[in-house]
């Protein structure tokens, strides 16, 4: 089955400088990858991703970049903000329309914004 | 728009005493749906997923079990509780013929005690 690697498990970051948080899957036929933070105590929250046929997606000061040869994809925050303090969790699947979605997720990384 | 809930919010149970979690969807039909579980400071691991009423699929052994008896409500139950029962149980819908998009809903923590 799927597996997905995450790095790092902890991020440390100054307000307004970049944040790069990576995810290696293993399974080659996988063509989904969505990106989900997660406040403390709150349910995870879909904040961007990217299908197999895209190299790259961008939604205001976050991004996204698959390699689908390296079987790697990376979430890319700038200018980061107090409020992007959170766990960011990746994830890796097979979708399709007939098929059950399941997701294979990393481990996650908490990422601490610094004022 | 599409809703989820799940209740209760919060819950103690001793070692021993049965469980029922209950998760619905609101603003869509036939959905899939999913059940993760998420120990303190750790990951998502998904415990069952559900394609249709009365369809469980199991991913991990263990003395939790599921239910599906109406298209938008999925169950989750235990005979027995463990103490490493505990954790943050999430479950999770998405749209069937969409490609990928899950989304979760609040959660229901779980202390066995």
């Amino acid at each position: 089955g799927e597996n997905v690697e995450q790095h790092p498990s902890t991020l440390s970051v100054q307000e307004g400088d970049s944040a790069v948080i990576k995810c290696t899957y293993s399974d080659s036929a996988s063509n989904y990858f969505p990106w989900y933070k997660q406040e403390l105590g709150k349910r995870p929250q879909l904040i961007i991703d990217i299908r197999s046929n895209v190299g790259e997606k961008k939604d205001q000061r976050i991004a996204v970049t698959l390699n689908k040869t390296a079987k790697h994809f990376s979430l890319h925050i700038t200018e980061t903000q107090p409020e992007d303090s959170a766990v960011y969790f990746c994830a890796a699947s097979v979708t399709s329309m007939d098929s059950w979605g399941k997701l294979q997720f990393g481990a996650g990384t908490q990422v601490v914004v610094t004022p | 728009s599409q809703t989820i809930h799940q209740w209760p919010a919060t819950l103690v149970q001793p070692v021993g005493s049965p469980l029922s979690l209950e998760c619905t969807v609101e603003g869509t039909s036939n959905p899939n749906l999913y059940w993760y579980r998420q120990a303190a400071g750790r990951g998502l691991q998904l415990l069952f997923y559900s394609v249709g009423i009365g369809q469980i699929s199991s991913e991990v052994p263990q003395n939790l079990s599921a239910s599906r008896p109406q298209d938008r409500q999925f169950i989750l139950s235990s005979k027995k509780l463990l103490l490493s029962d505990s954790g943050f149980y999430l479950c999770a819908w998405r749209r069937t013929g969409v490609l990928g998009e899950q989304y979760f809903g609040p959660g229901t923590r779980l202390t066995v005690t």
